[in-house]
């Protein structure tokens, strides 16, 4: 059973760039049907999608979020990343890692998230 | 872009009341449409994809119908693990988007 795990700092400072690893377990991330990806929800609010990364390198992201934003994958170490720079207090969220269905277009597992705080 | 519009924000029902969560797209997105079911402190869940097809393992009593603008997420009869916040998210084309959310509360 496919299984992803969110990993990194809790607390930034404004201006910094927020870097998380997702880490994945049970299966493959070399399927071509699938493509890996980050979501975010600040506290008591909806969901936002960042962005999609297949492991050829094609890359999707969040025209809102795409200067600050780069997805990467490393599929010999079974993790895929997330850099946000210059981040601000309004990117404070909780972080989820989720595998993405290329035909389904769906995202589905999730990790269970990783809490960020961007505070001086 | 998409923008994915969800109704009501907030719906309050007792256990056995049938709920409807509708969704609507600003513009036709066929059937690639996804529900996903949230509990507090928890990631969220996929639940129905492709407007109308259950994720394994969803009870029976879910439902999701649906084409092109509107779509409706139905709880036939509802139960207590069924409280919950349910987001909609369309699959039509990047940027990917999903709707506010409706909280399904006592």
């Amino acid at each position: 059973q496919l299984q992803l795990q969110e990993s990194g700092p809790g607390l930034l400072r404004p201006s910094e760039t927020l870097s998380l690893t997702c880490s994945v377990s049970g299966d493959s991330m070399g399927d071509s049907d699938y493509h890996w990806g980050w979501i975010r929800q600040p506290p008591g609010k909806g969901l936002e999608w960042i962005g999609i990364m297949h492991y050829s390198g094609s890359a999707y992201y969040n025209p809102s979020l795409k200067s600050r934003v780069t997805i990467s994958v490393d599929t010999s170490k079974r993790q895929f990343f997330l850099d946000l720079s210059s981040v601000t207090a309004t990117d404070t969220a909780i972080y989820y890692c989720a595998r993405y269905g290329t035909s389904s277009g769906c995202f589905d597992p999730w990790g269970q998230g990783a809490f960020v705080s961007v505070s001086s | 872009d998409i923008q994915m519009t969800q109704s009501p924000s907030s719906v309050s029902a007792s256990v056995g009341d049938r709920v409807t969560i509708t969704c609507r797209a600003s513009q036709t997105i066929g059937s690639f449409l996804a529900w996903y079911q949230q509990k507090p402190g928890e990631a969220p869940k996929l639940f129905v994809y492709s407007a109308s097809n259950l994720q394994g393992g969803v009870p029976s009593r879910f439902s999701g119908s649906g084409y092109g603008t509107d779509f409706t997420l139905t709880i036939s009869s509802l139960q207590p693990e069924d409280f919950a916040t349910y987001y909609c998210q369309q699959a039509m084309s990047f940027p990917l988007a999903f709707g506010q959310g409706t909280k399904v509360e006592i």
